[in-house]
């Protein structure tokens, strides 16, 4: 069983679409998080959500909207593509308490903008 | 606000050699400190973390990493680098209270050589 799963693994788009990534998790973890991978490989964070609540929303253009229904899913809108926006998404998962910082990362989505 | 650097963006090593990748950082406060592993087109994997104790921390695949408050470091080693040790390494840190993001390094490229 996937820990942390993702879809979808990948995405191509045009400029000015909008797309959805989502993530799901079944370690019963009450932390989520978007992270932002470049093609330099340096890692963002974007938002983290604690059991459905955003805790940690970074600097990052309203076109991006995370949406966690539960505390197992947390997912990723994002309007008007633009070319910057082409990277790899990662979706990761934590729990508070004796495993602090442990984050449990998915597969990733690499999304390209065309 | 929390920072990391990792000064290499590659390191060499022959297999069975021992390996060191370094990592620094900047906290207010006490840090909790990170080690995570990503292998080509994967999500990253939790290696090793310093939350409090004794300053040398052992993790998996053999490897560990030493906390040194004077210097502000966390290098990370392995007594005998093995070639499917290669991989994209990242140190993190975040601090010791609430909620609060994991930063991570920019990433350092090991390279173990038959």
């Amino acid at each position: 069983d996937t820990a942390v799963s993702q879809t979808p693994k990948y995405l191509v788009t045009q400029m000015g679409n909008d797309k959805s990534i989502k993530c799901e998790q079944n370690l019963g973890h009450d932390t989520m998080y978007w992270y932002k991978q470049d093609s330099k490989k340096f890692l963002k964070i974007m938002f983290s959500y604690n059991n459905k609540e955003l805790i940690i929303n970074e600097t990052v253009p309203n076109r991006f909207s995370p949406k966690s229904p539960d505390k197992a899913h947390l997912n990723l809108h994002i309007n008007s593509l633009e070319l910057g926006d082409s990277a790899v998404y990662f979706c990761a998962s934590s729990q508070e308490g004796i495993n602090t910082g442990e984050l449990f990362f998915g597969e990733g989505s690499r999304l390209t903008v065309l | 606000a929390q920072s990391v650097a990792q000064p290499e963006d590659q390191v060499n090593v022959a297999e069975g050699n021992p390996l060191t990748v370094k990592c620094t950082y900047s906290v207010s406060g006490n840090p909790y400190l990170f080690w995570y592993v990503q292998y080509p087109n994967r999500g990253l994997q939790f290696l090793l973390k310093y939350i409090t104790g004794d300053n040398l921390v052992k993790g998996s695949y053999g490897f560990e990493a030493e906390f040194n408050k004077s210097q502000t470091s966390f290098h990370l080693k392995k007594p005998s680098a093995l070639v499917s040790d290669s991989a994209l390494y990242f140190c993190a840190v975040r601090r010791n209270t609430g909620f609060q993001k994991l930063v991570f390094g920019t990433g350092t490229r090991l390279l173990v050589s038959p």
